[in-house]
């Protein structure tokens, strides 16, 4: 049982260049979220998509675009990558109120 | 709107020793708290809930935690640590059942020395 497998774990990106992250649960959950990780901060959220074709905007969501392909997929688009959207990166996938995450995918952005 | 501090970024304790870990909310409604524990390169894990109910929460690994709402507390314990327990811990609040929507902490380095 694999819970959230997030794609690629690690990826190094030049300014302005574009990247789509990946994000599969086997769960079968309705609710999917990706949030961004800072050093000595909390998880900030920046999108999520409630169900299937539906997606909301987080706390900090400039920047980023999503699309939620299918009830398992959701993905995190950076169209014009800037160095401050270097960070860590995290899925996550919930039934009622237990959340379940992915490893993450660190980013840097030069 | 929800908020929530946890204090003191970085907590050490010898092997064995009771640990403590503060978390301070603040909501405008009877609030859903959650702790993470994070390992290096993982992500978060749930350790522990409270909706509503007892008081008392208990969690994974022995860890519990304590809702008071007269504190605006809910601070996570352990009697005795472990070597393994040594992780970040975030602490987390949500006015609403959806967990995803939740205000993270900005966590507590927790060190164990033997």
């Amino acid at each position: 049982n694999a819970g959230v497998t997030q794609t690629p774990k690690f990826q190094v990106l030049k300014t302005g260049q574009s990247m789509t992250l990946q994000c599969a649960q086997d769960m079968n959950h309705n609710s999917m979220y990706w949030y961004r990780q800072d050093p000595g901060m909390g998880l900030r959220l920046i999108y999520y998509s409630a169900s299937e074709g539906t997606t909301d905007k987080g706390e900090v969501p400039n920047g980023y675009n999503v699309s939620r392909l299918n009830k398992r997929e959701f993905s995190l688009r950076l169209e014009s990558a800037a160095p401050s959207q270097t960070s860590v990166y995290f899925c996550a996938s919930s039934d009622t109120n237990v959340l379940t995450f992915g490893a993450g995918s660190r980013l840097t952005v030069l | 709107a929800q908020s929530v501090t946890q204090l003191g970024s970085h907590v050490s304790v010898s092997e064995g020793a009771l640990v403590l870990l503060r978390c301070n909310y603040s909501s405008s409604v009877p609030p859903y708290l959650f702790w993470y524990v994070q390992y290096p390169n993982q992500g978060l894990q749930l350790l522990l809930k409270y909706t509503t109910g007892a008081t008392l929460v208990k969690g994974i690994n022995g860890f519990e935690a304590e809702f008071k709402k007269s504190e605006t507390s809910f601070h996570l314990t352990k009697p005795s640590a472990h070597m393994s327990d040594a992780a970040e811990y975030f602490c987390a609040v949500s006015e609403d059942t959806n967990a995803g929507k939740s205000t993270f902490g900005d966590g507590t380095t927790l060190t164990v020395k033997p």
